[in-house]
């Protein structure tokens, strides 16, 4: 199994710039998360999707955030207009129906300058 | 809001001796937890889970330890080699949904 796949694996990018951070979910798993780390604030669930459907959103951080998951194998994370504050490290995990266990991806550290 | 031992203390271990690693949780209606080892420059990685109808669990060197009447978690780590040097997260799932809660971490330094 391929595991959680996330790209890019770095960004940096300027203040006002478009970020748009992409996941592939394992196959099979139809939930799927992502979670922004810092270290002020740690790991924090950013939104939730069960069957491309988002369930949860409260965690992200304002209208500048936006997530999507068009398909069961592909989930996009765009942040517009990008800020220095936004810097952090973005993972993406997975888990099938009815199990708990969340299987985290290697994860895109962005850097906005 | 509830949260799940939300400070990084530092534990440094030497090589071959057993690490405990704790942590503390505030909802009492949690039914499942989960450990996670996260080295540097990767993501979380699952250790060891356990549900809330069990008071302990074992896998390979790793031992969960549930307590619910303090509502404490704890990872023991036997024999610990350098290889397990990371920061170490529990999390918490309530009874309804998915979402899991994630505490501070733990960091751990092993020691030749």
């Amino acid at each position: 199994d391929a595991g959680v796949i996330q790209s890019p694996r770095h960004e940096v990018t300027e203040m006002g710039q478009e970020v748009t951070l992409r996941c592939k979910p394992i196959s099979g798993h139809n939930s799927l998360f992502w979670y922004r780390q810092t270290m002020m604030r740690g790991l924090e669930l950013l939104i939730y999707f069960n069957n491309n459907v988002p369930i949860d959103d409260s965690g992200m951080p304002e209208d500048r955030f936006s997530a999507k998951m068009p398909n069961a194998s592909f989930s996009t994370l765009k942040i517009q207009p990008s800020e220095p504050r936004d810097s952090a490290v973005y993972f993406c995990a997975s888990t099938r129906d009815y199990t708990d266990t969340q299987y985290f991806g290697p994860g895109t550290r962005l850097t906005v300058l | 809001g509830e949260s799940v031992g939300l400070h990084l203390p530092t534990l440094s271990v030497q090589e071959g001796d057993n690490s405990i690693i704790n942590c503390a949780y505030s909802n009492s209606a949690s039914d499942y937890f989960i450990w996670y080892k996260q080295e540097s420059g990767k993501g979380p990685q699952f250790i060891i889970d356990i549900r809330s109808n069990m008071d302990k669990r074992q896998g390979q060197r790793v031992t969960v330890l549930l307590n619910k009447t303090v509502k404490h978690l704890s990872l023991q780590i036997a024999a610990t080699q350098p290889g397990d040097s990371a920061v170490y997260f529990c999390a918490e799932k309530g009874a309804a949904g998915n979402k899991l809660t994630f505490g501070g971490g733990t960091r751990v330094l092993v020691k030749p």
